[in-house]
């Protein structure tokens, strides 16, 4: 089944502490990002990557790194996470950005920062 | 404020009712897409509109692009509970000279039985 599947689903941390979120798509797309959901202010994107070894800023990268060493996998990583980084995180791939066919979304992934 | 607009945020209706969706951009519209989510989940692609006057249709949702107003519509025909959720269109930003993807706030509808 073609998917993106993320994980964890649910994460609760504590400020300071290291954590990547990792994201995996079995469909062979170029394109994957990340973006957050937070009420309000609806989908940003984090970064974007458009290969391996290529990555890019969305609208709102500070925290955040990412990594592209193999086109399946699209780590998020957080290296000192604080509580205005709780939010609902998705990952998502496509062969282009959107691509004709859309973007396929992970589950997500809800992180709680206390 | 959001290069996406898009109206109303929310909308409550009776099934079997139709309803409208917008969706206006601040920049000209090379490509425009609409999803679905589920609260709290991924979201699912609906359809892509691309040329100026372009209509498309899946199952009972429709769009349609209107490139001069920098504006797509989604019409729903008879919603059911089944129509529930939120939705969100999105444009890719490419011929900007810039990979980002991009959606507006979204709207969430309710259908009431």
């Amino acid at each position: 089944e073609a998917q993106v599947t993320q994980n964890p689903r649910y994460l609760i941390t504590v400020t300071g502490k290291k954590l990547t979120v990792t994201c995996s798509q079995n469909m062979n797309h170029e394109y994957m990002s990340w973006y957050r959901q937070d009420p309000g202010l609806g989908l940003r994107q984090i970064y974007y990557s458009m290969n391996v070894e290529v990555t890019d800023k969305g609208d709102v990268p500070e925290g955040y790194k990412v990594s592209r060493k193999e086109k399946r996998n699209f780590p998020l990583i957080l290296e000192s996470p604080s509580p205005n980084q709780t939010s609902l995180y998705f990952c998502a791939s496509s062969f282009l950005p959107g691509g004709s066919n859309g973007y396929t979304f992970g589950s997500g992934t809800r992180l709680t920062v206390v | 404020s959001q290069e996406l607009e898009q109206s109303p945020q929310s909308l409550i209706v009776q099934e079997g009712k139709n309803l409208t969706i917008n969706c206006t951009s601040s920049k000209t519209l090379y490509g425009l897409y609409w999803y679905k989510q589920k609260y709290g989940e991924g979201l699912i692609f609906l359809m892509m509109l691309q040329k100026g006057g372009e209509e498309k249709s899946h199952e009972k949702i429709t769009a349609k692009l209107d490139e001069k107003k920098q504006q797509s519509s989604l019409h729903i025909t008879a919603s059911q509970p089944s129509h529930a959720g939120i939705y969100l269109c999105g444009a890719d930003r490419s011929r900007a000279g810039t990979y980002k993807y991009i959606f507006g706030t979204g709207t969430r509808l309710k259908v009431l039985a």
